[in-house]
């Protein structure tokens, strides 16, 4: 059963500073990996999606990795501002399995 | 751009009654999905739908759950008899294959 673990739970950094979030799942037969943010009480954006086959993606200051042999994933915050303050969450899918397997998440925060 | 819309925003309801909450997919996609986040947890799949009919469930997706797709935009969840314990934030997503999902706002549901 695929367990997707997301460290720290909580990170709090000066504006400007650039970040690593990670993440990292038990069973490697994934057929993508999705990262997502959450704001307090509201619904999930959809930052980053990498497939399988693919070993990064990256959108303007956020960069995403996937190692599958090492089961983790990381998401890198260039240049971290007030407005990247969230919570956010990655996401497994199985190449079973249509449903995404989210860890527990990081709730950042940058401070001015 | 695009995107998820769920009605209503917040609902409260009592113990026992039956609840339907709704959602807009994206209108070119093909797969629909619904998850929910107990406060404080994980985001956790309930079920996604395919080709009218239920492709994947989760273990919480029992009898007193069922979706339907009443027309060709709509995507509902009804929950018959409901418990305390589902009090949740119910997600619904969209995806046009079983790939990158895209979110809706949420629904707030609070069982009295």
């Amino acid at each position: 059963k695929q367990e997707v673990t997301q460290i720290p739970a909580a990170l709090s950094v000066p504006e400007g500073e650039n970040l690593v979030l990670n993440c990292s799942f038990t069973d490697s037969a994934i057929y993508n990996l999705q990262w997502f943010r959450q704001d307090p009480g509201k619904g999930l954006t959809s930052l980053l999606l990498i497939q399988s086959s693919q070993r990064e993606q990256t959108s303007g200051r956020l960069n995403a990795s996937l190692d599958k042999s090492s089961g983790r994933s990381t998401l890198y915050i260039a240049a971290s501002q007030p407005g990247d303050s969230a919570t956010y969450l990655c996401a497994s899918q199985m190449d079973s399995s249509y449903k995404l397997i989210f860890g527990s998440g990081t709730r950042l925060l940058v401070r001015p | 751009e695009p995107e998820v819309t769920q009605t209503p925003s917040h609902q409260v309801t009592q113990m026992g009654q039956e609840v339907i909450l709704r959602c807009v997919p994206i209108s070119n996609h093909l797969y629909f999905y619904w998850y929910r986040q107990i406060l404080g947890q994980k985001v956790e799949f309930l079920v996604s739908f395919y080709n009218n009919e239920i492709s994947e469930k989760s273990e919480i997706f029992d009898d007193q759950f069922s979706v339907e797709r009443p027309d060709g935009s709509n995507f509902t969840l009804k929950i018959r008899s409901t418990k305390l314990e589902d009090s949740a934030m119910y997600f619904c997503a969209s995806s046009t294959m079983a790939y990158e999902q895209y979110f809706g706002p949420g629904t707030r549901l609070t069982v009295t």
